[in-house]
């Protein structure tokens, strides 16, 4: 099974500055997605970013944006000037191409992100 | 669109009790997933339903089951509640693509007394 681990349960930023949360994977697939969620204290799952696995590329929304290792099994997400609006637990998420391990998506821990004005 | 919706929104209950959540996907999705969210175990995954039949599922007791009807809305239900089961409940929905995003909805937030 694959395993997702965030090792940061708790990060702080100041307004405006960048924060990085990191995220490692463990698994023997070549074909997968990766995800990061954000979930602030209403609790409602927000899509931030996601990553193919197949893209060496790596992804980017305005603010958001990933470093992808597939080789070390990293996928860290960088939030560039960071709002109070930001603030919120993240999760990085994984889930399988492979149509025979379904579709089911894990989570790590997560990672609580506090704003600071 | 309409985003994935959730009923109830809260519900209590005591033990040896049943309940029976709700979850309409978004519009024209045929896939949706559950997963169940504590403190203690983080996001699990419970099922999915992909056109009416289960084509995954979690590592959770028998007491945890789930059914999808024609319109793609699903219900799951739990048989007699333990406070272990004390959780949100959050529901998921994608067109059921290999490639798909899953959206989530707000989530039942279910208290075992």
């Amino acid at each position: 099974a694959q395993t997702v681990t965030q090792s940061q349960p708790e990060m702080s930023v100041q307004e405006a500055e960048t924060v990085t949360l990191s995220c490692t994977y463990d698994t023997s697939e070549s074909d997968y997605y990766l995800f990061w969620y954000k979930q602030p204290p209403s609790r409602q799952m927000i899509l931030v970013i996601r990553q193919e696995a197949y893209k060496q590329q790596n992804a980017t929304e305005n603010r958001f944006s990933v470093n992808f290792q597939k080789a070390a099994k990293s996928f860290s997400l960088k939030i560039s000037d960071s709002q109070l609006g930001d603030a919120a637990m993240y999760f990085c998420a994984y889930r399988s191409a492979n149509s025979n391990s379904g579709y089911a998506l894990n989570f790590g821990k997560g990672t609580s992100l506090l704003v600071t004005p | 669109k309409a985003g994935v919706t959730q009923t109830p929104r809260y519900l209590i209950k005591t033990r040896g009790q049943q309940v029976t959540l709700s979850c309409s996907p978004i519009s024209g999705h045929r896939s949706v997933s559950w997963y169940q969210q504590t403190p203690g175990q983080g996001l699990q995954f419970l099922f999915e339903y992909f056109s009416e039949t289960q084509r995954n599922k979690g590592n959770f007791p028998g007491r945890f089951s789930g059914r999808q009807f024609s319109n793609s809305r699903s219900e799951m239900n739990v048989s007699t509640l333990e406070l272990g089961d004390s959780a949100l409940y959050l529901c998921a929905s994608t067109q059921g693509l290999a490639t798909d995003t899953q959206y989530f909805g707000p989530g039942t937030r279910l208290t075992v007394l």
